[in-house]
Formats: structure tokens, C-alpha cells, sequence
């Protein structure tokens, strides 16, 4: 079963350090979504790719965050510099858009990230 | 805007009694409803979809939800717990605008007890 790839799945760092989190969606689907999940509440969108297209970014802290998916495929989330308030797991999921799985987002296992 | 409320943070039931999670939202649209099971340290997996078809959907391991829009809830059902059905379970509500980024709630914790 096809399935969607995060490395890495563990990160600990100390505060004003940069962190990076890989997401590599099933292939085809054209939608990619990053969303961070703070212990103990459900998954907060972060942004939404449409092939290498932002589609919406608005809950993405673009002071400290970034996000890029240059060919279309894969997709890099930034952070600089960490903040003790960053520590969370971040979920990338992807779509296809089309079949009888159009609406169905698809998970990765998630990286948690500990900030210190 | 879409937003789902889910009442109650933690739910516990004995093994083989019946589970009831629930959900209710809120959308401008006709919604496309979902519920997703989080293990521990997991990403999240689906369990079952609402997409305006039948109102009653069943879904994986034996849940199933019912889709009530004069209540504007969706909650999710199982006849039977099993101790594997011990996790996180999250409703999300997708508006149908062509965006279908998911809405989710804050959570409900099954403990399932022996």
C-alpha cells in the first residue's frame, strides 16, 4: 500500500537552532498539506501545496516558518529559529483529487519535534 | 468556515460494550466528513467518510457514523470495543469549496477497559 514518507520521524534541538522536516507524498498526488498536532489537540493546517503551488499559507508563522515544493513531488518545512512553543509532531498528508479517493487525505507517521 | 466540536476529551468503556465518540460541526457548505484513529507516536488513518451519499457510512475495524443534518452531528459508533480499539480518534469536516483542506477537532481518547 502506497504510503507517505517523513523523515525524520524524531528531532530534538535546542531553541534558535534551525530544523528541517522531508515529506515525500504518494506519487501523483498533486495536493500536499503540512500540519503540526500539539500534544493533547488535533492537527492545526500549517499550508497547502497544489503541485509546486502555495495554495494557502495563512496559519503559517512566516517570521520562523517556510515551506517549499519546488518540483511538484517533495516537500521541505523550515523552521528558523526553533521556539520552545514549536515542540509538536508535524503531519504531511497528500491527496490525489481524483477517483473514489479525491477527498481522502493520506498521512505520513508524523516528526515530532522537541525544542529545549 | 467549517469548524467540528467533539464532547468529550476521554471516553472509557469496557471491552464489548458498546463505544459512541461524538461530533458535531459547523459548515456554511454541505460538508465532507471524515474520522481519523491515531495510535500513539502514528500519523493518522482513516476510518470512515461522509462525501453527501449515504447517511449512514461504515467504515474499518467495525465503526461506523451516521451523517444527521438536522443535528449537525456525526458521531461514530462501534457495537463492540475491542482493547485494540484503545486511541486517539479525531473528526474532521472538509467544506466542499475545491480546497478539501480538513477542519479537525480536538480529540477524543477511547480507553477500553478489560
Amino acid at each position: 500500500e502506497a504510503e507517505v514518507a517523513q523523515s525524520p520521524r524524531y528531532k530534538i534541538t535546542e531553541k534558535s537552532q534551525a530544523v528541517a522536516f522531508w515529506c515525500d507524498p504518494i506519487s501523483g498526488h498533486a495536493t500536499l498539506y503540512w500540519y503540526r498536532q500539539i500534544l493533547g489537540q488535533g492537527p492545526e493546517l500549517l499550508v497547502q501545496f497544489q503541485d509546486e503551488s502555495v495554495v494557502d499559507d495563512s496559519q503559517l508563522p512566516k517570521d520562523r516558518f517556510s515551506a517549499e515544493r519546488l518540483k511538484g513531488v517533495d516537500s521541505t518545512l523550515k523552521i528558523q529559529p526553533a521556539e520552545l512553543g514549536d515542540s509538536a509532531m508535524y503531519l504531511c498528508a497528500s491527496r490525489s483529487g481524483q477517483g473514489n479517493g479525491a477527498n481522502v487525505l493520506t498521512f505520513g507517521a508524523g516528526s515530532r519535534l522537541t525544542v529545549l | 468556515a467549517q469548524s467540528v466540536t467533539q464532547l468529550g476529551s476521554h471516553v472509557s468503556v469496557s471491552e464489548g460494550a458498546l463505544v459512541l465518540l461524538r461530533c458535531n460541526y459547523s459548515s456554511s457548505v454541505p460538508p465532507y466528513l471524515f474520522w481519523y484513529v491515531q495510535y500513539p507516536n502514528q500519523g493518522l488513518q482513516l476510518l470512515l467518510k461522509y462525501t453527501s451519499a449515504a447517511t449512514l457510512v461504515k467504515g474499518i475495524n467495525g465503526f461506523e457514523a451516521e451523517f444527521k443534518k438536522s443535528e449537525t452531528s456525526f458521531h461514530l459508533t462501534k457495537p463492540s470495543a475491542h482493547m485494540s480499539d484503545a486511541a486517539e480518534y479525531f473528526c474532521a469536516v472538509s467544506g466542499d469549496t475545491g480546497r478539501r483542506a480538513l477542519t479537525f477537532g480536538s480529540g477524543t481518547r477511547l480507553q477500553v477497559q478489560p
